[in-house]
């Protein structure tokens, strides 16, 4: 079965971090491209970064950039979202989702872990 | 960014009914489409890839038209397992975007 299973959420003041984890399991982790994606009630469905299964591309949203960094680990099969200089904005259920084929086509998504913002 | 206008916002309807969703793109999108549904806890599932392709194990009552800028998403008789918020998302491009939702709830 194709499970991706986040952690890490939690309450953060403004301006704190926090690391976002995401285990894969069930499918070849390296041969797929990888995505944090957001929810909120006040931005609905958003992208925050995308990974290349080789790690050689990476993506990340202006609103993300210079704050949230993504990364994999393909020996472990997980994904990381190293998140710093957070904002209340950033309040929100993070998911971690698997790309098929083409970036953007997310075919698997784990059950998210939430972060809160607030001081 | 390209924006999804996804349109209506909500609507109401019987079991039993034809339901018929769309998704307006600010720019060409090819055929670059997605359809989500998303149930109340629960992270979205894939529908619909590629405007118009059904993913494996969706019933065929689902389906998805359109290119270019302008698509649509219907259910062909509605069953009480599919209310719920169902999504566009364009994939052209990063970053992808995703229209607002359309929360669809019993009549």
């Amino acid at each position: 079965e194709v499970r991706l299973v986040e952690s890490g959420g939690g309450l953060v003041k403004p301006g704190g971090s926090l690391r976002l984890s995401c285990e894969a399991s069930g499918f070849s982790f390296k041969n797929y491209s990888m995505n944090w994606v957001r929810q909120s009630p006040t931005k609905g469905l958003e992208w925050v970064a995308t990974i290349s299964g080789s790690n050689n591309y990476i993506y990340h949203a202006d609103s993300v950039e210079g704050r949230f960094t993504i990364s994999r680990d393909n020996a472990k099969n997980s994904l990381y979202l190293q998140m710093n200089s957070l904002r209340v904005e950033d309040t929100a259920v993070y998911y971690c989702t698997r790309d098929r084929v083409s970036y953007g086509l997310v075919d698997v998504w784990g059950k998210g872990t939430t972060v809160t913002v607030s001081s | 960014d390209i924006q999804m206008t996804q349109s209506p916002s909500s609507l109401s309807a019987s079991v039993g009914d034809r339901v018929t969703i769309t998704c307006q793109a600010s720019q060409d999108i090819g055929n670059f489409l997605n359809w989500y549904q998303q149930k109340p806890g629960k992270a979205p599932s894939l529908l619909i890839y590629r405007a118009s392709n059904l993913q494996a194990g969706v019933p065929s009552r689902f389906t998805g038209s359109g290119s270019g800028t302008d698509f649509s998403f219907t259910i062909s008789s509605l069953q009480p397992d599919d209310f719920a918020t169902y999504y566009c998302q364009h994939y052209d491009d990063l970053p992808p975007t995703f229209g607002r939702g359309t929360k669809v709830t019993i009549k």
